[in-house]
C-alpha cells in the first residue's frame, strides 16, 4: 500500500509565526514530492515540488525533504490569515498517479 | 497560458439523464487526467490520458465515459449517476505522463446528482 500519511489538523497558529506542516510516506520508490493549497471549496493549487534531499525555498514556503527517514515537511513563515486552507502532500514514484495524503487543515489566526 | 479551464462550474442532473464535463488547457502539456474529490478527502484519480490515449483507467464504472478528441481537450461524459457521484470533478494536465512531472489543477465542476 502507497501511503502518504499526514496529521489532518487543524494546526492553529497565530498570524506572522510559523507554520509547520508535515508528510510521511510509505513507498520508497517515490522520489517526487508536491506541496498543493486548496481552499474551502476550490480546487488544489500547486506551490512547492521537490525532488532531492534538502530544503527547497520560494518566498515565504519552503519544503523539505528526507528521503532515508522518508518525511516531506512544508514550513510557512510570517503565516497570514490567507494562508488558512489544507494543504495536500502528494507523492509521485514511477507511476502517472499521484498519492496524496489527506491533508492538513492550516488555521491562521489574527 | 498557464491554467487549466473546466465547465461548467457547477452541475445538477437527475438519474436519467446525460451530461458531459469539459476541460480545456493550452500549456502543451500531453497528459490530461480527471480526479473525483468528495468533500474532506484528497483527489481521487479517474483516468489519464496521455498523447491523447486512454492511459489509466482506475476501475472506473461505465456511466463514467472519458473521451480526448485532440492534445487541448478532455471531455468526462456522464450517464445514469448515482447520488453518491456528487463530488468535485477536477480535470489536472501535466507536461508528460511522467513520475515527477507537476500536475496543475483546473478550478473543477461541483456536480450534483438528484
Amino acid at each position: 500500500q502507497k501511503e502518504v500519511e499526514q496529521n489532518s489538523g487543524p494546526l492553529s497558529v497565530p498570524e506572522g509565526a510559523i507554520a509547520s506542516l508535515n508528510c510521511t510516506y510509505s513507498d520508497r520508490g517515490s522520489q517526487s514530492f508536491f506541496w498543493y493549497r486548496q481552499y474551502s471549496g476550490k480546487s488544489p493549487e500547486l506551490i512547492m515540488s521537490i525532488y532531492s534531499n534538502g530544503d527547497k525555498e520560494d518566498g515565504r514556503f519552503t519544503a523539505q525533504l528526507n528521503k532515508a527517514s522518508q518525511y516531506v515537511s512544508l514550513l510557512i513563515r510570517d503565516s497570514q490569515p490567507s494562508d488558512s486552507a489544507t494543504y495536500l502532500c502528494a507523492g509521485s514514484n514511477s507511476g502517472y498517479a499521484l498519492n496524496f495524503g489527506k491533508g492538513t487543515s492550516l488555521l491562521v489566526t489574527p | 497560458d498557464t491554467e487549466v479551464t473546466q465547465t461548467p462550474k457547477h452541475l445538477v442532473m437527475g438519474m436519467t439523464n446525460k451530461k458531459s464535463l469539459k476541460c480545456e488547457q493550452h500549456m502543451g502539456h500531453r497528459a490530461m487526467y480527471w480526479y473525483k474529490q468528495k468533500a474532506k478527502k484528497p483527489p481521487e484519480l479517474m483516468f489519464v490520458y496521455s498523447y491523447e490515449k486512454l492511459s489509466i483507467n482506475e476501475s472506473v464504472p461505465s456511466r463514467f465515459s472519458p473521451e480526448c478528441p485532440n492534445s487541448s481537450l478532455l471531455n468526462l461524459h456522464l450517464h445514469a449517476l448515482q447520488p453518491e457521484d456528487s463530488a468535485l470533478y477536477l480535470c489536472a494536465s501535466s507536461p508528460r505522463a511522467l513520475a515527477g512531472n507537476e500536475q496543475f489543477f483546473g478550478p473543477g465542476t461541483r456536480l450534483t446528482v438528484l
